[in-house]
């Protein structure tokens, strides 16, 4: 198996909702990465977990709450977004931080807006 | 900090034309990694380049590393439309302790068949 699942394709979601969106692979990859990437834009890091441990969050805001439930997993909670927040949301993957032969395999991501 | 920035940002060739785009990085890279996306899709990995002076082929496509590891190019030879799509590089940082990958802003192409 060589792909990185995400779910769902698409939400659409109000102000005040809490949603979750699920990113999993089962390639072994020891990091997995949360993406926003807007219209016309490269992807911006959101966070980045290595062996289950967050280890880098580029001062996101609080209402996007990540979590790594085991290797294979990663979630995105979210949580009184705003319409700003709309955007594609993409989940990657590595062998770990510091690999030199391989890049990072993408998920097809979350269409998320915000209304 | 560590700016990647990519040239051209549009690029519309006819078929069988060649393509390239130039990624140069603000500070010296540990790597340098290519992506493309095609028109509603996601990043998808092309190739990973690490040492200095760098040159990498595959098929058409070919990917060099500078001497000073900040700069990097990609070529496309004779496009085809099945080129068509965002071409991204992605730097990592040679001063942090793991390799944090900066995208560049993309340059888009567009094949005129």
């Amino acid at each position: 198996d060589t792909e990185v699942t995400q779910t769902p394709k698409h939400l659409v979601m109000g102000m005040t909702n809490k949603k979750s969106l699920k990113c999993e692979q089962h390639m072994g990859h020891r990091a997995m990465y949360w993406y926003k990437q807007k219209a016309k834009k490269p992807p911006e890091l959101m966070f980045v977990y290595s062996y289950e441990k967050l280890s880098i969050n580029e001062s996101v805001p609080s209402r996007f709450s990540p979590e790594c439930p085991n290797s294979s997993l990663l979630n995105l909670h979210l949580h009184a977004l705003q319409p700003e927040d709309s955007a594609l949301y993409l989940c990657a993957s590595s062998q770990d931080l510091r690999d030199r032969n391989y890049g990072y395999t993408f998920g097809s991501g979350t269409r998320l807006t915000v209304v | 900090g560590q700016q990647v920035m990519q040239i051209p940002q549009y690029q519309h060739v006819q078929e069988g034309e060649d393509f390239t785009t130039y990624c140069n990085s603000s500070t010296t890279l540990s790597n340098i990694q290519w992506y493309k996306q095609r028109p509603g899709g996601h990043p998808v990995f092309l190739i990973q380049l690490v040492k200095s002076g760098e040159v990498k082929k595959q098929k058409r496509l070919t990917f060099q590393f500078g001497e000073a590891k900040k700069n990097s190019s990609l070529h496309i030879t004779a496009t085809q439309t099945t080129d068509v799509g965002t071409y991204f590089c992605a730097g990592g940082d040679l001063k942090t302790s793991y390799d944090k990958v900066i995208f560049g802003p993309g340059t888009s192409l567009s094949v005129i068949p």
